[in-house]
């Protein structure tokens, strides 16, 4: 099986920068997500990461080192809209396209 | 385009009841999944297809039972339900499979007493 490991709470100030770090543990590697989360929502498509490298989408980005098993989620001029869980998700097993979903990390914006 | 739907949106069973929960899609998805999230444990795939007539296990499919009988239509059986179903369902749907964000339904909260 998989094992995604991601920090269960985050706080930090608006206007901040923050990251939100992930590990996994899988071989033949098929790609890593991130997923934003409300409470009381579904999760919505943040990024996809398939090589080694920082993704910029806006304000979100997306690092991905496959070797180190390591990926991050960096959000900067945090808004308060941006409370919400972020969702780390990858492979099921190697050579599996199926997802499995990290625990979330619950990341708290304050004024 | 409606994107994903499920119903209902919550429902309270008692323990041996069963029921369906419903999922559409009208994105001409192939690749359609079911979560279940509970509070500590994060998402978990019961059951997934990657096309009509095609279906498969996930990490926890015990108590559930899956169909695809066209394009569109996920159904979730309960043939049995138990206190430890009690979670909120999410269905999903994709492209195709790994490679495509997976969309998301707005999710059933199930109650099992």
């Amino acid at each position: 099986g998989q094992n995604i490991d991601q920090p269960t709470e985050m706080t930090a100030t608006e206007g901040a920068i923050v990251q939100i770090n992930c590990t996994y543990q899988t071989s033949g590697f098929n790609g890593l997500f991130w997923y934003q989360q409300h409470a009381g929502e579904a999760p919505t498509f943040l990024s996809y990461n398939v090589l080694d490298g920082l993704e910029e989408k806006g304000r979100f980005s997306s690092f991905l080192s496959r070797s180190k098993g390591y990926s991050y989620l960096l959000l900067k001029e945090l808004q308060m809209k941006d409370s919400a869980s972020y969702l780390c998700a990858a492979p099921l097993r190697a050579g599996s396209y199926q997802l499995t979903f990290g625990k979330g990390t619950k990341l708290s914006v304050i004024p | 385009n409606a994107g994903v739907t499920q119903t209902p949106k919550f429902q309270v069973l008692k323990t041996g009841q069963s029921m369906t929960l419903q999922c559409a899609q009208d994105m001409n998805h192939e690749y359609m999944s079911w979560y279940r999230q509970d509070p500590g444990m994060g998402l978990r795939l019961i059951h997934y297809s990657v096309g009509a007539g095609i279906t498969d296990q996930g990490e926890v499919p015990n108590g559930y039972n899956v169909s695809r009988s066209t394009t569109e239509d996920f159904p979730l059986r309960l043939l049995s339900a138990a206190p430890s179903q009690t979670s909120v369902y999410f269905c999903a749907s994709s492209y195709s499979t790994g490679k495509h964000e997976q969309y998301f339904g707005p999710g059933t909260r199930l109650t099992v007493t």
